[in-house]
């Protein structure tokens, strides 16, 4: 059963800590993201990759930054965390293009207090 | 930019009855791709339909058929024959035909199914 796997499903946090959310995806996909997802605003996009080592900004970059090293692996990392950070993060895989569809993980609820 | 509205923040309905879930979006793409994902409690996000802008029939999956009006923008999820676990969140998303763009969401519709 193809995958992409959270590290993570509950993390609570202090404010000010550096915090690694890590994804990994076992389909040799080329594109990574990571959104975020609040009540009432839907998932909006921070990051995506299409290739190691590349990275485009989403939506909400601010307080974000991301790292793919290697083609199955997506960082997202919060340089100092901040109340506001608190929310769940999903991230997704697709083939280039992404026409098929996205593959998602389960969540990470985070917790920043 | 794309925008994707769905207009129904809940709905609910009875078991074993239809519903239709509300989805416009705005863009001046001639080609492109529409989903419906599902978010049930368990947080996964799931892959229910998917329609390509240049099929004029309207995509169906089991239960699940859509009403794409590509004049009026608009692409509606009918569930019919509900069920207790298609309780969960729908999100509509639009993506660009063209390139390597990522996937824009609507906030979702949190449906509820009642026995």
């Amino acid at each position: 059963d193809v995958k992409v796997t959270q590290s993570s499903r509950y993390l609570v946090k202090r404010t000010g800590e550096k915090v690694f959310l890590e994804c990994v995806q076992d389909m040799d996909h080329e594109n990574m993201f990571w959104y975020r997802q609040d009540p009432g605003l839907g998932l909006r996009l921070i990051y995506f990759s299409y290739d190691v080592k590349m990275k485009e900004k989403g939506d909400i970059p601010e307080g974000y930054s991301v790292s793919r090293e290697k083609k199955e692996r997506f960082s997202l990392i919060l340089e100092s965390a901040s109340t506001n950070q608190t929310s769940m993060y999903l991230c997704a895989s697709s083939f280039w293009g992404g026409g098929d569809g996205y593959t998602f993980g389960s969540g990470t609820r985070l917790t920043v207090v | 930019a794309q925008t994707v509205t769905q207009s129904q923040p809940e709905m609910s309905v009875q078991e074993a009855e239809t519903v239709t879930l509300s989805c416009t979006y705005d863009t001046s793409e001639s080609n492109y791709y529409l989903f419906w994902y599902k978010q049930p409690p368990s947080r996964q996000m799931i892959l229910v339909i998917r329609q390509e802008a240049y099929k004029q029939q309207n995509a169906t999956e089991n239960r699940f058929s859509v009403n794409f009006q590509k004049a009026a923008k608009s692409f509606s999820l009918k569930i019919s024959d509900s069920q207790l676990g298609d309780t969960a969140m729908y999100f509509c998303a639009f993506m660009k035909l063209t390139g390597n763009t990522p996937l824009v969401f609507g906030k979702g519709t949190r449906l509820s199914v009642i026995a």
